[in-house]
């Protein structure tokens, strides 16, 4: 599976855009992104994934470039409540296995 | 309403003492896993199941058991705990397939004294 690669730390207004990057430069075409959250020591939220399209739900937008090299997590509007750790897992088609790395904490100031 | 189960939150033994944490989901998924979280090493999966009978070892596997009697349960076995497991664990169920997300419980915090 491909690794990622993602800032330590970020901060972000409450209100505002945040966008949180990734890097997974060796990303293989059948290989999806997955973005989790964790608040604070509770169990990891699905947030969104996607292989090659840019994605949207109600939580999330998720940008990859073209290569596939990297994608952003946008949270439109954030919130207090966004404040938690965010992770990038890239996960392959031939496991269901989810490697978890340092992912990025994201603090939402008023 | 979906999600998955563990059972106790809380957790504070004796070493030696075996122990039980239950695992449950509502959502018919294959795939089931343990995880445990520690403090700079994040998480690590314990072992895992892609179906009922069907269990494998995860990254850290040393000191647990599992069993998948059933579809919907996936129980973690201490048998013999010890202080180096007082961890927070997670279990997480899914349908199979890498384009088929995970959910996770709210988590277990053992502390094995």
């Amino acid at each position: 599976d491909a690794k990622t690669t993602q800032p330590p730390s970020m901060d972000c207004a409450e209100g505002r855009a945040a966008n949180l990057p990734c890097n997974h430069s060796t990303i293989s075409g059948n290989e999806y992104v997955y973005w989790y959250r964790q608040i604070h020591s509770q169990g990891p939220q699905y947030i969104i994934h996607g292989l090659k399209n840019n994605e949207t739900n109600e939580m999330a937008s998720l940008i990859i470039t073209e290569d596939r090299k990297s994608s952003t997590l946008i949270l439109p509007h954030a919130t207090l409540r966004d404040t938690a750790v965010y992770y990038c897992i890239v996960r392959g088609d031939n496991t269901d296995k989810l490697i978890f790395g340092t992912g990025t904490r994201l603090q939402v100031f008023p | 309403e979906a999600q998955v189960t563990q059972n106790p939150r809380y957790l504070i033994t004796v070493t030696g003492k075996k122990l039980t944490v239950t695992c449950s989901q509502n959502m018919n998924h294959e795939y089931m896993s343990w995880y445990r979280q520690d403090p700079g090493l994040g998480l690590r999966q314990i072992y895992y199941s892609m179906n009922v009978e069907v269990t494998d070892k995860g990254d850290v596997p040393e000191g647990y058991k599992v069993s998948r009697k059933e579809k919907r349960n996936f129980p973690l076995i201490l048998e013999s705990p010890s202080p180096n497991q007082t961890s927070l664990y997670f279990c997480a169920s899914s349908l199979r397939g890498s384009n088929q997300p995970q959910h996770f419980g709210d988590g277990t915090r053992l502390s094995i004294l």
